[in-house]
């Protein structure tokens, strides 16, 4: 089975631009959390999705936005960017063995200019 | 609410045990994790254990779990320079949401 895989791996972007990352999860697993990662704040829980639903969302100004696909492919939308938004974003995909475990991909680098 | 803590730095001789340490506050946890990540990488699930667990052994690893002390525990057997890494403690309580400590940096020496 193949892994989580997220698009694209790298991304630079200018403060004031917008941004679409994407993540697609294990075949079968249907929910997708989003978590950044930063060396001051380490790694937080943006949000996640399940069948198209938003079931949990973290403490993150609403520039910060996500959706889920019928196909279980999730994007994130960073509106507006800041410098602060320079971090690593991670996408894990869950599937139903009933321990819940997260599966993590590579990671979106962004970087904001 | 949730605080996941684990001391930053570790140092290991190649050969010897590593035990990383992690605390954390939310009794309704039902899951802890450890993952690792590799320099440019994401996270790689290590292993985990269910709350209502004392122990789990899984090759060289081994998770001591003391739910009364929320403490949390991994030994890694053997350390490798392979094993050079950060390793993240997570716990899982009753949303959809991992809860993350800072990372514990392992350093393996020759």
């Amino acid at each position: 089975k193949a892994g989580v895989t997220q698009t694209p791996r790298y991304l630079i972007k200018t403060r004031g631009q917008q941004v679409t990352l994407s993540c697609s999860p294990i075949s079968g697993h249907r929910s997708v959390s989003w978590y950044q990662q930063t060396p001051g704040q380490g790694l937080q829980f943006l949000f996640e999705y399940f069948s198209e639903t938003q079931r949990n969302k973290g403490n993150f100004p609403g520039r910060f936005s996500g959706r889920q696909f019928s196909n279980s492919r999730s994007e994130m939308n960073v509106s507006t960017l800041e410098l602060g938004d320079s971090a690593l974003y991670l996408c894990a995909s869950t599937g139903t063995s009933g321990t819940d475990t997260q599966y993590f991909g590579p990671g979106t680098r962004l970087t904001v200019l | 609410g949730e605080d996941v803590e684990q001391s930053l730095f570790l140092s290991v001789r190649e050969g010897d045990s590593s035990v990383i340490n992690c605390t954390y506050t939310d009794s309704s946890s039902t899951y802890l994790y450890w993952y690792k990540q590799e320099p440019g990488a994401g996270l790689q699930l290590l292993t985990y254990i269910f709350s209502n667990m004392d122990m789990k052994q899984d090759q060289r690893l081994t998770v001591l779990l003391n739910k009364k002390d929320k403490h949390l525990s991994l030994r890694i057997a053997d350390t490798q320079t392979g094993d050079s890494a950060i390793y993240f403690c997570a716990e899982r309580a009753n949303d959809y949401k991992l809860s993350f400590g800072a990372g514990t940096t392992v350093t393996v020496r020759a």
